[in-house]
């Protein structure tokens, strides 16, 4: 089984400022098969990124993924309060799916 | 549009079953997987399985062979029963369709409202 690690565990920002997130594979996995999740409190998770890197339907440009390999990020490149909530990774290897811990976002 | 719509809670004793229903609305039913996703209060997520209606499953090996998903062509209904129940499978259960047609695990683009399943003595 493929494991994601994601860090950091809590990322506290103020407004307007850079968000990273980083998703580390347990191995190399297809960079189509990693995506990235938002959930906010309450709500059921909502598709930011597939294919690493390629923004779903609806998702604002401050969202971007990039990454290969092993090594994975997800940048916001100025987060609004709007954006608190916790981030997923998912990969798919050997037709099992795996997911991250997760990051929670603060917004100051 | 696509929607996914659950049946509501359950309380289970353990070592009991529970079955829950999904129902998909605005999509080409046969079309695309459709995937099972559960998170245990506070917890993350943990992929339980999916479904090509008509075509292939997709299990996750760490279930046990615990889990069945099926589908109801005539209803665009996907179910999920989950056996030999524990109070640690206490949990929302989330059904949620897969990104592009035939193809899996790209992305999980559509997401049910989540049904709380409850198991305790």
């Amino acid at each position: 089984e493929v494991v994601l690690t994601q860090s950091p565990d809590t990322l506290s920002l103020s407004p307007g400022e850079r968000a990273t997130l980083s998703c580390r594979a347990s191995q190399s996995i297809n960079r189509d098969y990693l995506a990235w999740y938002q959930q906010k409190p309450g709500q059921a998770p909502r598709l930011l990124i597939y294919g690493a890197s390629k923004r779903a339907t609806g998702v604002p440009d401050r969202f971007s993924g990039s990454g290969s390999g092993t090594d994975f990020t997800l940048t916001i490149t100025r987060v609004e309060r709007e954006d608190v909530a916790v981030f997923y990774c998912q990969q798919c290897s050997s037709a099992q799916v795996t997911f991250g811990q997760g990051t929670k976002l603060q917004i100051k | 549009q696509v929607q996914l719509v659950q049946s509501g809670a359950e309380m289970k004793k353990p070592g009991s079953s529970v079955k829950v229903s999904c129902k998909v609305f605005g999509s080409d039913f046969t079309n695309h997987f459709i995937n099972w996703v559960r998170q245990a209060p506070g917890q993350g997520l943990e992929w339980m399985g999916g479904i090509l209606p008509l075509r292939t499953r997709k299990d996750a090996e760490n279930f046990g062979g615990r889990v069945s998903i099926t589908t109801d062509e005539s209803t665009d209904t996907v179910y999920m029963e989950l056996r030999g129940l524990r109070p640690e499978d206490t949990a929302v259960y989330y059904c949620a369709r897969d990104l592009h047609p035939f193809t899996f695990a790209y992305g999980f683009d559509h997401w049910g409202q989540g049904t709380l399943v409850t198991v305790s003595s």
